[in-house]
């Protein structure tokens, strides 16, 4: 089956830098991508990656391995307006995406 | 503001009821897309309406019925809901063209509650 994987709830400083992880499964790939969504309102675009590497979008990055069927969400200099919930979705051969459950993201001052 | 707007935000309705939850974007896409998003769980594609033609998904209940009368609207009616379709209902729409994805906009998303 089409599955993905990522941790459920993360906690870290205002400030600081976090990773969030994602690992896939899917019937063929056609690239990966991150949402951001507060609580209460609408997911919104981050990255996407279809090749290997890492992409730099100001404080956030996004990696992808496509061998080891990977990706992580990186946040540099954390900001309480941070907090939310970050959703990895991979999209298959379909060019259906597969979505993981979020990962709830807690930025302490 | 995402293009994409959804009425209503919030929604209580009792089992019996019929109701529509309503999905409008202007962003000129031609894709648009039901999801129903339950607490700690992935989001659930129920429905897309791509290139002027329905998918469906074959594990949404019948008592969910989607209606796309043109590329700009989307409509997904509800009768003789369960408690247990109570969720965050998410429309969205993307610009599809021949294999190439693009990311998809999502709207504020309607809150529904089962009685």
């Amino acid at each position: 089956g089409q599955n993905i994987d990522q941790p459920t709830e993360m906690t870290a400083t205002e400030g600081a830098i976090v990773q969030i992880n994602c690992t896939y499964q899917t019937s063929g790939f056609n690239g990966l991508f991150w949402y951001q969504q507060h609580a209460g309102e609408a997911p919104t675009f981050l990255s996407y990656n279809v090749l290997d590497g890492l992409e730099e979008k100001g404080r956030f990055s996004s990696f992808l391995s496509r061998s080891k069927g990977y990706s992580y969400l990186l946040l540099k200099e954390l900001q309480m307006k941070d907090s939310a919930s970050y959703l990895c979705a991979a999209l298959d051969s379909n060019y259906q995406l597969i979505w993981g459950a979020g990962t709830k993201l807690i930025i302490k001052p | 503001e995402t293009g994409v707007t959804q009425t209503p935000r919030h929604l209580v309705m009792g089992m019996t009821n019929k109701k529509s939850l309503k999905c409008e974007q202007h962003l000129g896409h031609n894709a648009m897309y039901w999801y129903k998003q339950s607490a700690k769980k992935p989001l659930e594609l129920m429905f897309v309406y791509s290139l002027e033609e329905r998918v469906e998904n074959n594990s949404v209940p019948s008592r969910f019925s989607p209606e796309c009368p043109n590329s700009s609207h989307l409509f997904l009616h509800l009768h003789t809901l369960q408690p247990e379709d109570s969720a965050l209902y998410l429309c969205a729409s993307s610009q599809e063209s021949g294999g190439n994805y693009n990311e998809q906009f999502f709207g504020p998303g309607t809150r529904l509650t089962v009685l």
